[in-house]
């Protein structure tokens, strides 16, 4: 099966410009997942959608930070604006939570590595 | 925040040595995780363990559950270069609006020598 796909893989911007991050999870997979992982540490997690709806959203930065998933598949994240400290590698993930006997396991794209200038 | 704490935070080691790495965490779990990470690359789920099993193997992989210690190790036998990589564990807490939700610790970087 096709894996979680994300665009772009790279993007370098100024501070306080906006960019945006495109993710395709697995096909049939109700959750989806958006993290944001600084070098030298583990991800962390700032949104979970479970179909088109936000379960989790309570590190996600309100105030620069949106996220959509409108039709219950791919998802954007934005962030406008950017600040020096956003640089950091962006991952989308999927997972069949929702279903019953759903399996817990996440399965992860590549990730965006976004550096801000 | 961070729930998990990996131990060691690097690890170097030679091929056909086994590697073990521990995972220390806070909270009441559902399950654990172990997930590696390539350099510059996405994370690729290893291995699962949920709160009431102690004890699971996938292949060369072991963990090892430990809730009344709120500890877990993983251990990798006769390693390969391939292995290396920085290694995660994950607790999830299960239960509501946290049912499927991770949270990851900081990382060991395993580094295999051929």
């Amino acid at each position: 099966e096709a894996g979680v796909a994300q665009s772009p893989r790279y993007k370098i911007i100024e501070k306080r410009q906006s960019v945006a991050f495109w993710c395709n999870p697995i096909s049939g997979h109700a959750t989806l997942y958006w993290y944001q992982q600084i070098l030298g540490q583990g991800p962390k997690l700032l949104i979970q959608f479970q179909n088109n709806g936000v379960v989790d959203d309570s590190q996600l930065p309100k105030d620069r930070f949106s996220a959509e998933r409108l039709k219950g598949v791919d998802s954007t994240l934005k962030i406008q604006p950017a600040k020096l400290e956003d640089s950091a590698v962006y991952l989308c993930a999927s997972s069949l939570i929702g279903l019953a006997g759903a399996r817990l396991e996440q399965f992860f794209g590549p990730g965006t590595r976004l550096t801000v200038l | 925040s961070q729930q998990g704490e990996e131990d060691p935070q690097a690890l170097s080691i030679q091929e056909g040595e086994n590697a073990t790495m521990n995972c220390s965490y806070k909270t009441s779990i559902n399950n654990l995780q172990w997930y590696r990470q390539n350099s510059g690359r996405g994370l690729v789920h290893l291995i699962l363990i949920r709160s009431n099993e102690r004890e699971k193997h996938s292949g060369r992989l072991r963990v090892t559950l430990d809730t009344s210690k709120k500890s877990s190790s993983l251990l990798i036998t006769a390693s390969r270069a391939a292995d290396t990589a920085s290694y995660f564990c994950a607790t999830g807490r299960g239960g509501g609006t946290s049912y499927g939700k991770l949270t990851f610790g900081q990382g060991t970087i395993l580094t295999v020598h051929p």
